[in-house]
């Protein structure tokens, strides 16, 4: 069974900093290009950044790029995301999702909360 | 940027049809996909590629697209079905390249 556990979310303040992680299991993490898609509360769905299976091509969303560093380790299962200059408007539900295909988001983990606020 | 539109909500009574569009200029050309959000949860992949079904997802869900519209169908609506449900295409062309629709609410009444 395909399970997608993120960890890592929680308060801080504007200007700082958190890093995501999300562990896999149940496929082969190493052969799948992966993402992280963010949801304020409220709103709709947001891609936020994607990552090949070998690190090698890596892409953002303007809204994150230069900020935002999204990274994964194949020996341990893990994808992460590591936040910096966090802003209000970054204050979401950080969902991990699989890319199929490279087209589709197939398998997404239940998310994280990071609340940026004073 | 690519932009998808959905209609706010839709409202369908129990056993019912449900259609959700999603409108892009010549969305025709490229694969749709369909999510389905229910409060508090993650998204859950219920069409891919216009048409086709993951496994797990029942037949009363089915797809298509055409021109500058795809639509999820969702026949025999169940109460179950209630949901917010987003289209999303990607677009090689588009920056973002992965583009979500502004999602639908159905009720079942």
């Amino acid at each position: 069974e395909v399970q997608l556990v993120e960890s890592g979310g929680g308060l801080v303040k504007p200007g700082g900093s958190l890093r995501l992680s999300c562990a896999a299991s149940g496929f082969t993490f190493s052969s799948y290009s992966m993402n992280w898609v963010r949801q304020a509360p409220g709103k709709g769905l947001e891609w936020v950044s994607s990552i090949s299976s070998s690190s090698s091509y890596i892409y953002y969303a303007d809204s994150v790029k230069g900020r935002f560093t999204i990274s994964r380790d194949n020996a341990k299962n893990s994808l992460y995301l590591q936040m910096n200059s966090l802003r209000a408007e970054d204050t979401a539900v950080y969902y991990c999702a699989r890319y199929n295909d490279l087209t589709r988001f197939d398998y997404w983990g239940q998310g994280t909360l990071v609340t940026v606020s004073s | 940027s690519y932009v998808l539109t959905q209609p706010p909500s839709v409202s369908v009574a129990p056993g019912q049809t449900a259609r959700i569009t999603c409108g892009g200029n010549n969305i025709g050309s490229k694969s749709v996909h369909w999510y389905q959000q229910k409060p508090g949860q993650a998204p859950v992949l219920v069409v891919y590629d216009d048409s086709d079904r993951p496994s797990g997802i029942p037949e009363r869900f089915s797809g298509s697209n055409s021109g500058n519209t795809a639509t999820l169908t969702i026949s025999r609506v169940e109460a179950g079905d209630e949901a917010d449900y987003y289209c999303q295409v990607w677009d090689s062309s588009s920056d973002p390249y992965v583009v979500f629709g502004g999602g639908t609410k159905l009720t079942v009444l």
